[in-house]
């Protein structure tokens, strides 16, 4: 299955812009990239998915590179609440996600 | 109320002991997972079930069971022969055989004395 790579940890200040960078440089042509986040002791919750082209919802945007080896999620105001662990996934096969260890953003008020 | 459900949130059992865990959803999504998670660590898939009465070995299933006899619940029964069983365990849900989002439970919290 293709990995991912992404920063242990980011810092942020509240209401500036965080790019959240991930590497997947063995993505193959069907795999789609997912995010989610995990607050402290709760299930992870959905963020954005896309394949191709750069997407947008009310939480946060993906800008995929043309190559697909990397991606970056944007939160475009980072709040106190957007303070979470942000898991970059391949979904590649069977359905199955694998999550690394994320990345630890910190929003600093 | 719609959702996942997961109960109990903390569970604490002696060693030895076999214990089950349960996953109950009216989300009425065919797919269910088990994940398992430790501290600082993401999540490990431990058995997928994408139809009522099938379901599938993840990464980590050794010492774990499952069955899948109604669409709304997926328990997983810890047993004995694993060797590690404190962890958060997480139940999620999807849609269907594409590719799609999972919707997560809120873990229970187990703890083997």
């Amino acid at each position: 299955d293709a990995k991912t790579t992404q920063p242990n940890s980011m810092e942020s200040n509240e209401e500036e812009p965080v790019h959240l960078p991930c590497n997947h440089s063995t993505i193959s042509g069907t795999d789609y990239i997912h995010w989610y986040r995990q607050l402290p002791s709760q299930g992870p919750e959905y963020v954005i998915h896309g394949l191709t082209s750069n997407v947008n919802n009310r939480m946060a945007s993906l800008a995929i590179a043309e190559d697909r080896k990397s991606s970056t999620l944007i939160l475009h105001r980072a709040t106190l609440r957007d303070a979470a662990v942000y898991y970059c996934i391949l979904d590649g096969s069977a359905r199955q996600l694998t999550f690394g260890s994320g990345t630890q953003l910190t929003v600093l008020p | 109320d719609g959702g996942i459900t997961q109960s109990p949130k903390y569970l604490f059992r002696k060693e030895g002991q076999n214990v089950t865990l349960s996953c109950e959803q009216n989300l009425n999504h065919d797919a269910m997972y088990w994940y398992r998670q430790d501290p600082g660590q993401g999540l490990r898939l431990i058995y997928y079930s994408q139809i009522v009465n099938d379901f599938q070995k993840g990464d980590i299933a050794e010492g774990y069971s499952v069955s899948r006899e109604k669409k709304e619940s997926f328990p997983l029964t810890v047993t004995s022969a694993q060797k590690n069983p404190t962890a958060f365990y997480l139940c999620a849900t999807a849609t269907g055989p594409s590719t799609d989002t999972q919707y997560f439970g809120p873990g229970t919290r187990l703890t083997v004395l």
